[in-house]
């Protein structure tokens, strides 16, 4: 089984819906992280979390909001989707003793 | 802010050939820079992570050096196979975040 696993791999609405992307880790790790990845763009920060209470805004967090349920799961939500939030939308997790991340395969996502 | 920029966006090599991927970035206040290797639907791999004080880091067929002074990141990967096939991301980390390039696509002909 995989250590990081996403929840839709695929995703199409349409704008104005609200929408919730999943992610949990079999890893043990402290920290989790959401990205989105556009086209000829590198991937960018949205959300992160140390810890199950500790939430930070990433360089891109406007009209995304996260939960960190446990230690192992961490949600990324779209209260209101948009056409330019349409990208691909990875989770990853890191220990707080190590500076490698592991990325889950990533949620597709489309909004129309 | 960081930029983080690879040239070239695409190459596409026969096999065997050496492959060199280049990494550059503005602000050379970084903690590391790691290598990713992006396969599509399998999200991305760290290939290697090399810290601010070291020069290079080695695994198996690939070498990555790091000049932080002039902000460059050099991948080589030795002897290419098809298998080597995909998008390779550079990452350097800063205070609290990973600033990414957009990734070089490689395609590996037999």
């Amino acid at each position: 089984d995989a250590d990081v696993t996403q929840t839709p791999r695929n995703r199409i609405t349409k704008t104005g819906k609200r929408i919730m992307l999943e992610c949990s880790q079999t890893k043990g790790h402290d920290r989790m992280y959401w990205y989105r990845q556009d086209p000829g763009l590198g991937l960018r920060l949205i959300y992160y979390s140390f810890d199950v209470k500790d939430i930070n805004k990433g360089e891109i967090s406007d009209g995304y909001s996260v939960s960190r349920q446990a230690q192992a799961k961490f949600s990324l939500s779209l209260e209101s989707a948009i056409p330019n939030q349409t990208a691909l939308y990875f989770c990853a997790t890191s220990d707080s003793g190590s500076e490698t991340q592991y990325f889950g395969p990533g949620t597709r996502l489309l909004v129309l | 802010k960081q930029e983080v920029t690879q040239i070239p966006a695409a190459l596409s090599v026969p096999e065997g050939e050496n492959l060199v991927l280049n990494c550059s970035f503005t602000d050379s206040a970084i903690y590391n820079l790691q290598w990713f290797r992006q396969d599509p639907g399998k999200g991305l791999t760290s290939l290697l992570l090399i810290q601010s004080s070291q020069r290079e880091q080695t695994s198996g067929r690939l070498n990555a050096s790091l000049d932080k002074s002039s902000g460059r990141s050099t991948l080589y990967i030795a002897a290419s196979q098809p298998g080597d096939s995909a998008t390779y991301l550079c990452a350097v980390r800063g205070d609290y975040k990973l600033s990414f390039g957009a990734g070089t696509t490689v395609t590996v002909r037999a």
